[in-house]
């Protein structure tokens, strides 16, 4: 099976500019979570989304969004980007009962300039 | 405050000794996981500890969930460079009505020297 898979690796962006990411699940996954990690924060939940409604959000600005897809595929969007954005994004995936494990893929690298 | 508190942050250690590193918090966590990261890539999946007082063995690693499910440990015996990464515990303290939202530690970066 399939891991989760996170596209663009590695990205680069400057001040004001949006970004979209995106995640596409393990199949059969219905839930997809998203977390911000800094060095400084370690790792912070963004939001989660199961069967294309979002079910929980973190504390982190309006500038961050996010929706799934029929699919289960999920899209992360940032807008006016700042410098504090610059972070790894990961995405993980599960069955989104309570206590399925979260099965994570290898992030995506933004950089602010 | 961390809700989940990883010690130590840092462990540098020579190839063949023993480490404990340890997770705790003053709220309950119906399981505890707990994850390994390389630079650049994704956490991955050790363990899920579930029942008070488990313990959980992965070839080298001992994993232990405490009796009040409040702490967990994870113990790694001969170490070697291959061990080296970031290790993460999380958990959900809701009892599960928190979805998709796990809580995580500071990590506790490992070095083995060989």
């Amino acid at each position: 099976k399939a891991g989760v898979t996170q596209t663009p690796r590695y990205l680069i962006k400057t001040r004001g500019q949006q970004v979209t990411l995106s995640c596409s699940p393990i199949s059969g996954h219905r839930s997809v979570s998203w977390y911000q990690q800094t060095p400084g924060q370690g790792l912070q939940f963004l939001f989660e989304y199961f069967s294309e409604t979002q079910r929980n959000k973190g504390n982190f600005p309006g500038r961050f969004s996010g929706r799934q897809f029929s699919n289960s595929r999920s899209e992360m969007n940032v807008s006016t980007l700042e410098l504090g954005d610059s972070a790894l994004y990961l995405c993980a995936s599960s069955g989104g009962g309570p206590t399925d494990t979260q099965y994570f893929g290898p992030g995506t690298r933004l950089t602010v300039l | 405050t961390q809700l989940l508190e990883q010690s130590p942050q840092f462990l540098s250690i020579q190839e063949g000794e023993n480490l404990t590193v340890y997770c705790n918090s003053s709220s309950v966590f119906s399981s505890l996981q707990w994850y390994r990261q390389e630079p650049g890539e994704g956490p991955v999946l050790l363990v899920t500890v579930v029942t008070g007082g488990e313990v959980k063995k992965l070839k080298r690693l001992t994993f232990q969930f405490g009796d009040a499910r409040k702490d967990s440990s994870l113990h790694i015996t001969a170490a070697q460079p291959g061990d080296t990464g970031l290790y993460l515990c999380a958990g959900d303290p809701t009892g599960g009505t928190s979805y998709g939202k796990l809580t995580f530690g500071q990590g506790t970066i490992l070095t083995v020297h060989p």
